[in-house]
């Protein structure tokens, strides 16, 4: 089980705003940054987002993030059919002194 | 652009060890630039961090696989290695290499991932 806590699913329709929240704890989201990441099996994982709000280069504006207190979200904004994908949130963990990841939200496109 | 690949037997008996390489291009890792990363992502289950290491030779490694993980940096190959031993069916999943951006949840470059199945 998971210390980051997402939903398992979530889905939506082209154009439509989703979003996916990620649940921690004081040790972890409360005390560090929040990263996101998009997963296709048999790819490469992408960072989506970086220090909760942050986009790397070449990611979509579509893509935002935000986070309080113990908690972060994930929008994605004018959804494609190509978000289709596994999306997950990490942080540090000062309790474990390592990285935590959530388990993981499956993101349908209808 | 920092670019990297996986590589190692896609079968492992139980009990026996694991060792897998990621070949690095488009940066020296003994640069001191990168911590170099292994995670994995089990089968529906998610991501699980296993830990990195930077060239100063510092390491870091998730409590529940430390009794059982090593890493090491070949600088003449510009490769570093994971070596997981004692594997059991729960080490089956798809092991990616990575580097680690200046937070520790973050981590910006990513092999593709090399599937691992343990099985007899």
């Amino acid at each position: 089980q998971s210390v980051l806590t997402q939903p398992p699913s979530a889905s939506g329709t082209p154009g439509q705003r989703v979003t996916i929240s990620c649940s921690g704890s004081n040790s972890n989201i409360g005390a560090n940054s929040v990263n996101w990441y998009q997963y296709l099996p048999g790819t490469a994982p992408k960072l989506l987002i970086r220090n909760n709000n942050q986009r790397p280069s070449g990611v979509p504006d579509r893509f935002s993030g935000s986070k309080s207190g113990i908690s972060a979200s994930l929008a994605i904004s004018g959804l494609q059919s190509e978000d289709e994908a596994d999306y997950y949130c990490a942080a540090w963990d000062d309790r474990l002194n390592g990285a935590l990841f959530g388990g993981g939200t499956k993101l349908t496109v209808l | 652009q920092v670019q990297l690949q996986e590589s190692g037997p896609g079968l492992v008996k139980p009990s026996q060890t694991l060792s897998l390489s990621c070949s690095v291009s488009g940066v020296s890792i003994s640069s001191g630039t990168y911590w170099w990363t292994w995670l994995r992502h089990h089968p529906g289950m998610g991501l699980e961090w296993i830990g990195y290491m930077h060239h100063s030779g510092n390491t870091n490694f998730n409590p529940s696989l430390k009794s059982r993980v090593t890493m090491s940096l070949d600088t003449s190959k510009n490769q570093f290695s994971l070596t997981l031993t004692s594997v059991s069916a729960a080490d089956t999943g798809v092991y990616h290499c990575a580097t680690t951006c200046d937070d520790g949840g973050c981590f910006d470059y990513w092999g593709q991932g090399t599937l691992v199945t343990v099985s007899s």
